[in-house]
């Protein structure tokens, strides 16, 4: 069963600091991985896509990263602002579907 | 313009009222797809559609009954919802959805749905 797992669910840090998501996943076939921000109450907004062939990739303050061998990606992020508060979701990309994480929720707090 | 539009914003109904969500694109996209998304998860894929036709019904019941009017248009009938379909609704639109394509997906703001 394709599977995308996120950590952590929640995480505090303060404006300024870096931080750093993780999302293992098991899909297969396995075409690419994608990071959405989601703000409250709003449509997803993608940040990376990057195929099995993608080191990494990056998105103004936002760094993805990927390593088709273990399945697993981060999603790093510079010197953080109060905007940065939202839900990142990972997902994976088979060739037919895409499969979700249940997010990881950031607050940044000033 | 890479904006998706989703109206209403908002939708309060009850079980036995009939209504309709509405999504538009104008990027040319092929593909469009409607979502549910309950809080605090993520979004459950609903329906795809391909240059106009249904190509994906993730089991959908037949109370929510999707329609593509044309490429740029994505309706989604309600009818005889239930309490538990309260929800976000999200739209989202890519270039062609085509197997193994890393097209992005553009996702609308959403319907609120509530459902008494």
């Amino acid at each position: 069963k394709n599977q995308v797992e996120q950590s952590p669910q929640s995480l505090i840090i303060l404006e300024g600091k870096n931080c750093t998501l993780q999302c293992n996943y098991t899909v297969s076939p396995f075409s690419n991985l994608r990071w959405y921000k989601q703000d409250t109450g709003r449509g997803p907004v993608s940040l990376t896509i990057m195929t099995f062939s993608e080191n990494t990739k990056s998105n103004g303050r936002y760094t993805a990263t990927l390593d088709a061998d273990t399945k697993q990606s981060s999603l790093h992020i510079t010197a953080s602002q109060l905007s940065d508060s939202a839900s990142y979701i990972c997902v994976a990309s088979g060739y037919s579907t895409l499969t979700f994480g249940k997010g990881t929720m950031l607050l940044v707090s000033p | 313009d890479t904006e998706v539009t989703q109206t209403p914003k908002h939708l309060v109904m009850g079980m036995t009222n009939k209504k309709s969500l509405k999504c538009e694109q104008h990027m040319g996209h092929r593909a469009m797809y409607w979502y549910k998304q309950k809080a605090k998860k993520p979004p459950e894929l609903m329906f795809v559609y391909s240059y106009e036709k249904l190509s994906i019904n993730e089991s959908v019941p037949s109370r929510f009954s999707p329609e593509c009017p044309n490429s740029s248009l994505l309706n989604l009938h309600l009818h005889a919802l239930q309490p538990e379909d309260s929800a976000l609704y999200l739209c989202a639109s890519s270039q062609v959805g085509q197997e193994g394509s890393t097209d992005t997906q553009y996702f609308g703001p959403g319907t609120r749905l509530t459902v008494l």
